[in-house]
């Protein structure tokens, strides 16, 4: 158990759907991240908070929209999605986006929502 | 362009062995690297950190290198379990301006350590 939980684990949605996925850390800590797993690709970040600010966006299309209600919460709502998006998207958290160099930081990774998109 | 390359993409190897995966990068102004173990399936699970003034870090049966100058990280694996059995990611974290605080990552090396 990490302390970063992601629901739903599993998701199956048409192209013409709207959803959210959820994250959230019981950690305490001020910055979260939504990745993108591809297979055969590397983790790709997609948006970056820090206290609950948006201070990433990785030219990421916008059917896909961040929201970051508290530094306790993170979604990602998913709307006219494409094939291609069929990925596994993983929420993470860490102490500080600010403060990178401290020699503890790591990032605590929830275990994924595979999303499937027909 | 920070490029990470891990190889092998692939490894099975007897329980028992010791083992070594290997992770390089093209820009050796780095400031950390880490490696990360991800079960299928699942997320990921930080497993070492070495900061790019240090050499190497150890945690139980794992042991990571770090040569700044020659790009270079090896992660040790030592008795090798069936528990091991997992895909092993390698990031690093670039020093200089623009994308420094970002992780670049690897594609990973899969893992099976049969019983």
């Amino acid at each position: 158990e990490t302390g970063v939980t992601q629901t739903p684990r599993h998701l199956v949605m048409g192209m013409t759907n709207k959803k959210s996925l959820k994250c959230e850390q019981h950690l305490g800590h001020n910055a979260m991240y939504w990745y993108k797993q591809s297979a055969k690709k590397p983790l790709e970040l997609m948006f970056v908070y820090n206290f609950k600010e948006q201070t990433e966006n990785n030219s990421v299309p916008s059917r896909f929209s961040p929201e970051c209600p508290n530094s306790s919460h993170l979604f990602l709502h998913l709307h006219t999605l494409q094939p291609e998006d069929s990925a596994l998207y993983l929420c993470a958290s860490s102490q500080d986006f600010a403060q990178p160099w401290a020699t503890n930081e790591k990032l605590f990774f929830g275990s994924g929502t595979q999303l499937s998109v027909l | 362009k920070q490029e990470v390359t891990q190889i092998p993409a692939a490894l099975s190897v007897p329980e028992g062995e010791n083992l070594v995966l290997n992770c390089s990068f093209t820009d050796s102004a780095i400031y950390n690297l880490q490696w990360f173990r991800q079960d299928p399936g699942k997320g990921l699970t930080s497993l070492l950190l070495i900061q790019s003034s240090q050499r190497e870090q150890t945690s139980g049966r794992l042991n990571a290198s770090l040569d700044k100058s020659s790009g270079r990280s090896t992660l040790y694996i030592a008795a090798s379990q069936p528990g091991d059995s997992a895909t092993y990611l390698c990031a690093v974290r670039g020093s200089n301006a623009g994308n420094n605080r970002k992780l670049i990552w690897g594609l990973g090396t899969s893992l099976a350590v049969n019983p």
